[in-house]
């Protein structure tokens, strides 16, 4: 099956620092991929969804210039933490979607968990 | 926003035992899926039901659709301690769409 990748999978970071978080299709080309946030405890949230080579569609509520997403190429999308403070600790989720074979089916990364000290 | 609502919130029974979880959400949907989420981890595609079927299997996995009343089940028949994990249900509006994730039931198996 279809193979999505995230990197860091943890990440521990002082306040006002930014983190970038990764997230690859391995093995198809994905033009759309969503980026989720996940409290403790809590269901997904979404927070942006990325098409290759055009402006993420930010969510209401989520501020883009936070949260900015790069998606440069048909396999790779970035999820920028721009001056993280601690309520931005969280488990952030991408998910690929495939344009081939089960075009309903989004395939999930395994995540990376955020702590902002 | 979370359109999905699932109950119970949390779901504890004893190996071998069927486990049943429900999901009612508010929109009209292209299709319904169900995920599985072990405790900090990825989540796992269970199952995808379109909005014109009504009932799908897979292994010990039955899910039905209910559209006249927005609402969706999952059962899993007899029970394994390796089924304890969360489990969500997530609806797209459109094929290849945003998803929309319910609460999520904690299901625990005890061995």
């Amino acid at each position: 099956g279809a193979v999505v990748s995230q990197h860091p999978s943890r990440v521990i970071c002082k306040s006002g620092t930014s983190v970038k978080i990764e997230c690859r299709s391995l093995d198809f080309q994905a033009t759309t991929m969503f980026w989720y946030r996940q409290f403790p405890k809590q269901s997904l949230m979404l927070m942006a969804t990325s098409n290759e080579g055009s402006k993420a569609t930010y969510e209401q509520g989520v501020e883009k210039d936070k949260f900015l997403i790069n998606h440069a190429s048909l396999t790779l999308s970035t999820l920028t933490v721009t001056s993280a403070h601690p309520e931005d600790s969280s488990f952030y989720i991408c998910s690929a979607f495939t344009s081939g074979g089960f075009q309903e089916t989004q395939y999930f990364g395994p995540g990376t968990r955020l702590l902002v000290l | 926003s979370q359109q999905g609502e699932e109950d119970p919130q949390a779901l504890s029974i004893q190996e071998g035992e069927n486990a049943t979880m429900n999901c009612s959400y508010k929109t009209s949907i292209n299709n319904l899926q169900w995920y599985r989420q072990n405790s900090g981890r990825g989540l796992v595609h269970l199952i995808l039901i379109r909005s014109n079927e009504r009932e799908k299997h897979s292994g010990r996995l039955r899910v039905t659709l209910d559209t006249s009343k927005k609402s969706s089940s999952l059962l899993i028949t007899a029970s394994r301690a390796a089924d304890t994990a969360s489990y969500f249900c997530a609806t797209a509006e459109t094929s290849g769409s945003r998803l929309t994730f319910g609460e999520g039931t904690q299901l625990t198996v005890n061995p």
